[in-house]
Parts: structure tokens; C-alpha cells; sequence
């Protein structure tokens, strides 16, 4: 069954340093997502992105927070200058348009 | 108005029990109920889902009762097994929307 994978699954940044996360969605998905999960808390929605541009985006993602397809399979977020508060678990997920999402295994990310 | 309430936070059951796991919103808007399944170092993967105008669907030993009037929605476990111990999460989103929005989660764990 196809997959969306992410990579790194732990990435640990000095605060104020740049950092990437990299998720390759399902082949045949049309909208992509970063979520993420604070240790303990809920699931919270970062960014959608369709047809190369970003389709809606919560109040958490700042100017901090980019998002980049730059091939045909590669789906990125990038946070700019990372603070203590961005350690969390990120997941990308990816759909067809209709409803039910697919979730990666998510990038731990600590900062420290 | 954008949250989706959950309880119980944990929820402990035997093998073969019932457990039923509660979640409530406020905004009327929401016209689509998934139910998350969390493993851990998994992300979360969609388990049934309902729309406002069914009041009962049941996939397998999972079922979502809906009451539209009272704001509320549940899921029961039939005949609960050690395999199902994992993380549920209730959520809702409005068509209209991208982001689906999770309740806090409910730890379920089944013991032999």
C-alpha cells in the first residue's frame, strides 16, 4: 500500500538555526498538509498546499514557516530560525482532495 | 467554537469489552466527523468517518453514533482486543476548510 514517507524521523537543531523536513507524498495526491503534534497534545494543522501554492494556513505558521515543492515528488518545511517552543512531532500528509488523509510517521524535531 | 472536545483522556477495558469514547463541538459548520487511530511512532491513521445526516455507521467491531441535535459524536469498540490499545482522536472539519481539527486524544488500553 503506498505511503507517505518523511525524513529525518529525529532531527535535533540549536535554536535559531534552520532546519528542513522532508516528505515524499502518495504519487497520485493533489494536496499536501504539515500538522503537528506537541508531546501529549493534539494533533494541530499547520499549512495545506495545492497546485504549487499554499491553500490555507493556521496561526501558527508564522513568517517562520515556509513550505516548498521543489520536484515532482518532494514536499518540504522549512522553519527559519527554530525556538524551543517548535519541538514537537511533524506529520505530512497527503490526499486526493476528498476527506481521509495519509499521514507520514512524522519528524520528531528537539530543539534545544 | 473551533475545538472539538474528547473524553476520557485514558480509558482502560478488558479484552472483549466496549470502550466508548466521547467528543463535542460547538460549530455547526462542521460537516465531516473522522475518528483517528494513533499508534505509537505512527502517525495517525483515519479509522470511520461520518457525516452529519447518519446518526449510526459501523465498520466492522467500529461504530459512530451521531447525535446532531446535542452537538456530539462517539465511537464504541466492539469486542475490544489487545491490538486496538493505541491513541483515538476524534476531529471535524467544514468542507468549505482544509484543516481538520483534532480533539486531545484518548489513550485506550485493552488488557488481556
Amino acid at each position: 500500500e503506498p505511503e507517505v514517507t518523511q525524513t529525518p524521523s529525529h532531527q535535533v537543531t540549536q535554536m535559531g538555526q534552520e532546519v528542513i523536513l522532508r516528505c515524499v507524498p502518495i504519487s497520485n495526491h493533489l494536496y499536501f498538509y504539515w500538522y503537528r503534534q506537541i508531546l501529549g497534545q493534539k494533533v494541530e494543522f499547520l499549512v495545506s498546499f495545492y497546485n504549487n501554492e499554499i491553500s490555507e494556513k493556521s496561526e501558527i505558521f508564522d513568517d517562520q514557516f515556509s513550505v516548498e515543492r521543489p520536484d515532482g515528488s518532494n514536499f518540504t518545511l522549512k522553519i527559519r530560525s527554530t525556538k524551543l517552543e517548535d519541538s514537537a512531532m511533524y506529520f505530512c500528509a497527503s490526499n486526493r482532495g476528498n476527506e481521509k488523509l495519509f499521514f507520514g510517521s512524522g519528524t520528531q524535531l528537539s530543539v534545544l | 467554537q473551533q475545538q472539538v472536545k474528547q473524553s476520557p483522556q485514558s480509558l482502560i477495558v478488558q479484552k472483549g469489552g466496549i470502550p466508548i469514547i466521547n467528543c463535542a463541538y460547538e460549530n455547526t459548520a462542521f460537516d465531516y466527523f473522522p475518528w483517528y487511530q494513533q499508534f505509537p511512532g505512527k502517525g495517525p491513521a483515519l479509522l470511520i468517518a461520518i457525516r452529519p445526516d447518519v446518526s449510526e455507521k459501523k465498520e466492522g467491531r467500529f461504530t459512530i453514533s451521531f447525535n446532531k441535535s446535542a452537538k456530539q459524536f462517539s465511537l464504541h469498540i466492539m469486542d475490544s482486543q489487545p491490538g486496538d490499545s493505541a491513541t483515538y482522536f476524534c476531529a471535524a472539519k467544514e468542507t468549505s476548510y482544509d484543516k481538520v481539527i483534532f480533539g486531545p486524544g484518548t489513550s485506550l488500553s485493552v488488557i488481556p
